[in-house]
């Protein structure tokens, strides 16, 4: 069945250190991918989204290229900040039928001065 | 501006007590979800519906019972037959398109007293 699978964490970093969070997944077809941002309580936000091969989706500094060749979606940034300290979340649209997202078990990024 | 709102932020129930989450959406979106969250851990559907008067059970169900006489409104009841109900509940909502992801409500954190 379809699936997502994350790196686990926490990832620690000092700020302005380079940040990849591996995502990789298991579908049939063609999905879409995404990943979301959860800070501290709070609700998830979409951070960047991919829709077909080869799309990298961009934003606040984070990209991901959807990569159908390897099945992933790695999400990185050149310079964290402390701010950027949150949980990730990698996440793809089952295609057909209803849309149904599947998440990853998300990861926590901590970020330090 | 459009969005979808979880109230209250924080609950409090005594064990034994049946209590209601909130959730409302002006985005005009036809589906809406429900999932709980534990510390540290990722998202698990707890009820999702694709239309009004209609839901189906998500992978933990038991325990939870839900409506959907709007389309503007999904509340959540989580009955004195859930064994661990303290979590943070997340509502999200979203179109037939799968390309667009969902849009998540900020949370409501119910804690068992």
């Amino acid at each position: 069945g379809n699936s997502v699978t994350q790196m686990e964490g926490p990832v620690t970093l000092s700020e302005e250190a380079f940040l990849t969070i591996n995502c990789t997944y298991t579908a049939t077809g063609y999905p879409s991918l995404f990943w979301y941002v959860q800070y501290p309580g709070e609700g998830l936000q979409l951070l960047l989204k991919a829709t077909k091969a080869d799309d990298k989706g961009s934003n606040k500094g984070f990209e991901a290229t959807y990569r159908k060749e390897t099945t992933s979606f790695h999400l990185e940034k050149g310079s964290v900040q402390v701010s950027d300290s949150a949980v990730y979340f990698c996440a793809l649209s089952k295609t057909g039928g209803y849309n149904k997202l599947i998440f990853g078990a998300g990861t926590r990024l901590a970020v330090h001065p | 501006d459009g969005g979808i709102t979880q109230s209250p932020k924080y609950l409090f129930r005594k064990e034994g007590q049946n209590v209601t989450l909130s959730c409302e959406q002006n985005l005009n979106h036809d589906a809406m979800y429900w999932y709980r969250q534990d510390p540290g851990q990722g998202l698990r559907l707890i009820y999702y519906s694709q239309i009004v008067n209609d839901f189906q059970k998500g992978d933990i169900a038991e325990g939870y019972s839900v409506s959907r006489e709007k389309k503007e409104s999904f509340p959540l009841t989580v009955t004195s037959a859930q064994k661990n109900p303290t979590a943070f509940y997340l509502c999200a909502s979203s179109i037939e398109k799968e390309i667009y992801g969902y849009t998540f409500g900020s949370g409501t954190r119910l804690t068992v007293v």
